[in-house]
């Protein structure tokens, strides 16, 4: 079980709009820590995508956009392309695991 | 450009260790932590901790307290990770990462290529 909470799928038509849940509680999110996300595409390491709740970095393109709420973050990603299929990772702190950096479980997104 | 690079393939038998290497460039290696993360086939991204290369200071994930060490040759810019008493179940991609923030902000911008580790009889 992952400390943070993610849907094991989604899915969305090319040029669609899907957002990825990432839920948390009181020791992480919900405690003012911030949130990441990372973009892993088949076969090769993860790729920062979103940093610091709704910040991306260079040459990633402005379709991906995150926002958080009080224990919860989104990642949403307008205008689907092909080139989007991968599996998308939150990631934040969680002050009760020792200074535990904590990964969601993974969203596997499905383009149709 | 920030690269890391990690060491090749390895494969252990249960109750081993296994030591994988991460060498950085393309900045300043003591100036960011490295941290390490693995990921078992067709599982998720699972943190194990992190290594401040400029002091030596560590942090581990409880559930490998007393079976990895995390260590650093700041003279060729290199990060290890060692892994003890393996098991079948060790058997992951290793990826080591450069981390930015403090406590608060605190996330990985570059990524190692990945290290495969299998653990088999």
């Amino acid at each position: 079980q992952s400390v943070l909470t993610q849907p094991p799928s989604v899915s969305g038509a090319p040029g669609q709009r899907v957002t990825i849940s990432c839920t948390g509680s009181s020791s992480n999110i919900g405690a003012g820590y911030d949130v990441h996300w990372y973009q892993q595409l088949p076969g090769t390491a993860p790729k920062l995508l979103i940093y610091v709740n709704n910040n991306r970095p260079s040459g990633v393109p402005d379709r991906f956009s995150g926002s958080k709420s009080v224990t919860s973050a989104y990642l949403t990603i307008t205008g689907l392309q092909a080139e989007d299929e991968a599996d998308y990772y939150c990631q934040s702190y969680d002050f009760r695991l020792s200074g535990s950096r904590v990964f969601g479980g993974g969203t596997k997104l499905t383009v149709l | 450009q920030v690269q890391l690079v990690q060491s090749g393939a390895e494969v252990r038998k249960p109750g081993a260790s296994v030591k994988v290497s991460c060498k950085a460039s393309g900045y300043t290696f003591t100036s960011s932590d490295i941290n390490w993360v693995r990921q078992a086939t067709g599982q998720g991204l699972e943190w194990m901790g992190w290594m401040n290369p400029k002091s030596g200071n560590t942090g581990y994930a409880q559930k490998f307290q007393g079976r990895v060490t995390m260590t650093r040759n700041t003279s060729i810019s290199t990060a290890y990770m060692e892994l003890s008493s393996l098991r079948s179940e060790d058997t992951a991609v290793y990826y080591c990462a450069r981390a930015v923030g403090g406590p608060k902000i605190y996330y990985f911008d570059y990524w190692g290529q990945g290290n495969l580790v299998t653990v088999s009889s």
